[in-house]
């Protein structure tokens, strides 16, 4: 069965330090998606990245990175020099391949704190 | 491009009554996914639809229900309220699907239940 855990539940961090969310995730299936997706106090989500289960070249945008191991089933996030505006609730996300029964799961979130 | 609105944004219920919200996805979006979001069980998948059928549905009772409209609207239902259906539903929209798209979603539906 699939599911996806986020072991922080909260996070505070001084503005401009780095900070690193942690992803963990199982699956039984050799193809599937993983997600992260912002949620400001507005309350919309925001899609940050997808990520198929072939692809385990880290990415990078802007002050944002990602780190795929599948080795240790883990998505980890960094975001760098940290901004007051990350202040939000981070959700990892993992969907198994389309056409199979196809369901999104996500993680209880992370709220992150960044404090000026 | 218009994003993904949802309607009405507040809504409160009393236990036993019917509610339905809509979603507008954003224009040439085919798939429509709905969440709940509660404290306790976070984000939770609902179900799913595309081109006017339902595609995939998570975990929960037939109580919750929905349907899609040939112009991708799409509107659910929760018969009999209880308490436990407070939320905040939220509806996304993507190109062709939960996996192989991103997402889009909309500021969402708090519904309260008394």
């Amino acid at each position: 069965a699939q599911k996806v855990t986020q072991a922080q539940t909260e996070i505070s961090v001084v503005e401009k330090e780095d900070v690193t969310l942690d992803c963990v995730y199982e699956t039984r299936d050799t193809t599937y998606y993983l997600f992260w997706y912002k949620q400001p106090p507005s309350g919309e989500l925001v899609f940050l990245i997808r990520r198929n289960s072939f692809d385990e070249q880290n990415e990078i945008s802007g002050r944002y990175s990602w780190n795929f191991q599948k080795s240790t089933s883990s998505f980890n996030f960094t975001i760098t020099a940290s901004q007051v505006v990350d202040s939000a609730v981070y959700f990892c996300a993992l969907s198994e391949a389309e056409g199979r029964d196809d369901k999104i799961i996500f993680g209880k979130g992370t709220r992150l704190h960044i404090l000026p | 491009k218009a994003g993904v609105t949802q309607t009405p944004r507040y809504l409160i219920k009393t236990r036993g009554q019917q509610v339905t919200l809509s979603c507008s996805p954003i224009s040439g979006h085919r798939s429509v996914s709905w969440y709940q979001q509660t404290p306790g069980q976070g984000l939770q998948f609902l179900f799913e639809y595309f081109s006017e059928t339902q595609r995939n549905k998570g975990n929960f009772p037939g109580r919750f229900s929905g349907r899609q409209f040939s112009n991708s609207r799409s509107e659910m239902n929760v018969s009999t309220l209880e308490l436990g259906d407070s939320a905040l539903y939220l509806c996304a929209s993507s190109l062709a699907g939960t996996a192989l798209y991103e997402q889009y979603f909309g500021p969402g539906t708090r519904l309260t239940v008394t």
